[in-house]
């Protein structure tokens, strides 16, 4: 089982480029969700989905957009990518709600914005 | 919203050397979860703790719910090399089950 896999491990951009950071799960869980980690600051979640066809908002949302067209794929946007979101992207997967079920994360996605 | 205090920031200690942490909370939490991140790897659940004084162990770790419900305490014994990384506490927040906060971590060091 590969788990939670996201694409690319690392990515340097410049300021205003765009770019999705891809992340698909094989465990066929319902729920997805988007981190980021700022050095010291643990992890804050953008975006999640319950379910294909079902995304809501996180603490920290906004500058990123969100899609869940299958139950393996969540991807997250960056329409116009600034210095502040310099960061280490985490995807994660649960089988459903409630702390008992894990959330099961990738190995994260690098970015950083010049 | 809620907010995790996790403490101490940062640990530095003797390989065998028993290690505590702790995470404390404003608010009540009904689930508290530790993760530790392993360095360029995203976090793993070590314990998942539901009740108010419960204490259950994974191997040298020990975690305890505390009777407040506010706070939480990670201990590992008899450290080895291999116990470094970042520790987070967690717990569901928002009214809902799924969405978690997470505390800063506490980044821990292990000298062979």
């Amino acid at each position: 089982n590969a788990g939670v896999t996201q694409t690319p491990k690392f990515r340097i951009l410049k300021i205003g480029q765009s770019m999705t950071l891809q992340c698909t799960q094989d465990m066929n869980h319902n729920y997805m969700y988007w981190y980021r980690q700022d050095p010291g600051m643990g992890l804050k979640l953008i975006y999640y989905s319950v379910g294909a066809g079902i995304t809501d908002k996180g603490e920290v949302p906004n500058g990123y957009n969100v899609s869940r067209s299958t139950t393996e794929d969540f991807p997250l946007r960056l329409e116009l990518a600034a210095p502040s979101q310099t960061s280490v992207y985490f995807c994660a997967s649960s089988y459903s709600s409630g702390g008992n079920q894990p959330q099961h994360f990738g190995d994260g996605t690098r970015l950083s914005i010049l | 919203g809620q907010q995790l205090n996790q403490s101490p920031q940062s640990m530095f200690i003797q390989e065998g050397e028993d290690v505590s942490m702790n995470c404390t909370s404003s608010s009540i939490f009904n689930t508290w979860l530790w993760y530790k991140q392993d360095p360029g790897e995203g976090p793993v659940l070590l314990i998942a703790l539901y009740k108010a004084g419960e204490l259950t162990s994974n191997g040298r770790l020990t975690a305890q719910f505390g009777i407040t419900r506010k706070d939480s305490f990670l201990n590992i014994s008899a450290s080895i090399p291999s116990d470094v990384g970042i520790y987070f506490c967690a717990g569901p927040s928002g009214g809902s089950n799924y969405k978690l906060t997470f505390g800063k971590g506490t980044l821990l060091t292990v000298n062979p």
